[in-house]
């Protein structure tokens, strides 16, 4: 049973530019959530999906980010017009359920780096 | 606001000697913590995990310790192995409430194991 995939491992993108990472959640897990890791600092959270549905985005900044969990296919978070703040290393974790008391499975995370 | 802190931003033991890592939490929301090891590059794994209605949860050379009036709980690794050496976060969350396992994440402190 593989884990969690994340692609790409590193991206590289210049000011303006859009990034677009996704994850393979665990197989028979429906439940996504996404992290951001800045440096020096602890993971923080951004969106938890459904497939089809976004269930809590109240971590995502509202301009230039979304994320989508489509019935097929990897979730993917778009960030778009990246600025150098947006650097950091993006986590997802997947789970059978939308509990804590369900262990959350974290991919290896993609490091964006933002020229 | 920093609603879960590690205060200690590394520890340094000697291997089979106990490692203590700390975190404070401050929303009385919180009644479900997790520990979490991650190493260079990857995701973050779950370690161990407690409810608020216990006080201890042991899991081989891993113990958590929860005290829920001063808001405060400890992992304890005993006894400590080089391999142990990452990065080991707190996490908690209102897994009573409607969160859907949202994490709260502290800033990590930096265990270092030396032979």
């Amino acid at each position: 049973n593989a884990g969690v995939m994340q692609n790409p491992r590193h991206l590289v993108r210049r000011r303006g530019q859009e990034a677009r990472l996704r994850c393979s959640p665990m197989k028979g897990h429906s439940h996504v959530y996404w992290y951001r890791q800045l440096p020096e600092e602890g993971l923080k959270f951004m969106v938890y999906l459904q497939k089809e549905n976004i269930i809590d985005e109240s971590g995502m900044p509202k301009e230039r980010f979304s994320a989508e969990f489509p019935k097929e296919g990897p979730s993917i978070l778009r960030i778009q017009q990246v600025v150098r703040g947006d650097s950091a290393a993006y986590f997802c974790a997947s789970s059978p359920a939308a509990t804590s008391e369900e262990t959350q499975y974290f991919g290896p995370g993609t490091r964006l780096l933002v020229l | 606001d920093q609603q879960v802190k590690q205060n200690s931003p590394s520890l340094s033991v000697q291997e089979g000697r106990i490692s203590i890592l700390n975190c404070d939490y401050t929303n009385s929301m919180f009644d479900y913590f997790l520990w979490y090891k991650k190493y260079p590059a990857e995701g973050p794994t779950f370690l161990i995990s407690i409810s608020s209605i216990k006080d201890k949860n042991e899991d081989g050379r891993f113990t958590v310790f929860l005290n829920k009036s001063a808001k405060h709980l400890s992992l304890h690794i005993v006894p400590s192995q080089p391999g142990d050496s990452a990065v080991y976060f707190c996490a908690a969350d209102n897994a009573g409430g409607t969160s859907y396992g949202k994490l709260t994440f502290g800033q990590g402190t930096i265990l270092t194991v030396h032979p």
